[in-house]
């Protein structure tokens, strides 16, 4: 089973502040890994899938990047809404598990 | 608009069953893929189990297999998941997730709370 480790586990910033979040598989899924946004009470969102393309509506400071097993989400300025829990999500091989996530908390 | 809407959550006894629907409107659901994922209280995401669209196969996480089983009804637009000899540690929010590129969850349901306590 592929296991994803996602860093740092809490991040504190500013609105405003650029965010920088890892995953990390302990094999190879070639390009193959989302990220999902999830806010207190409600369901995750897709924010990125294949490591770097955004979904449908998703804003633009929102970018992802690498390939094999390291990979990146980016939130190039911070808005108020943003501040939320961030998992990865590979679509490699079964079974597909997803990060522990990354709590983005305001400073 | 693609919606999904859970239900059949409840409070059950360790080792009982309970059946969980997801109706799903606004996409030709039998072009579909979908999914479970779960979310115990306070703690992150867990993939549960997949249907691919035509129902020809199913994944299971290792912690449900043989124990839940998913499946959907086309003609219903409605995808389910049994779960059978419930623990104390299935006790979660359950969330449907529609599949689109075999693996991405765009859509997904506000889920359907399952506690399991004697």
């Amino acid at each position: 089973e592929i296991v994803l480790t996602q860093s740092p586990a809490t991040l504190s910033l500013s609105p405003g502040e650029s965010a920088t979040l890892s995953c990390r598989a302990s094999q190879s899924v070639s390009s193959s890994l989302a990220w999902y946004q999830q806010k207190p009470g409600q369901a995750p969102r897709l924010l990125i899938y294949d490591a770097s393309n955004r979904a449908t509506g998703i804003p633009a400071r929102f970018s992802g990047s690498g390939s094999g097993t390291d990979f990146t989400l980016t939130i190039s300025s911070l808005e108020p809404e943003d501040f939320a829990v961030y998992y990865c999500q590979h679509r490699s091989d079964w079974p597909r598990p997803f990060g522990q996530g990354t709590k983005v908390g305001i400073k | 608009q693609v919606q999904l809407v859970e239900s059949g959550g409840g409070v059950v006894q360790p080792g009982r069953s309970l059946r969980l629907s997801c109706a799903a409107s606004g996409f030709i659901f039998s072009h579909h893929g979908m999914n479970w994922v779960r979310q115990a209280p306070g703690k992150g995401l867990e993939w549960v189990a997949n249907i691919w669209n035509d129902g020809s196969k199913q994944y299971y996480a290792d912690s449900v297999k043989g124990r839940f089983t998913i499946s959907r009804d086309d003609s219903e637009n409605t995808l389910y998941l049994q779960m059978n000899s419930l623990r104390v540690e299935d006790t979660a929010m359950y969330y449907c997730a529609r599949d689109v590129y075999n693996g991405v969850f765009d859509s997904w349901g506000q889920g359907t709370l399952v506690t399991v306590s004697s």
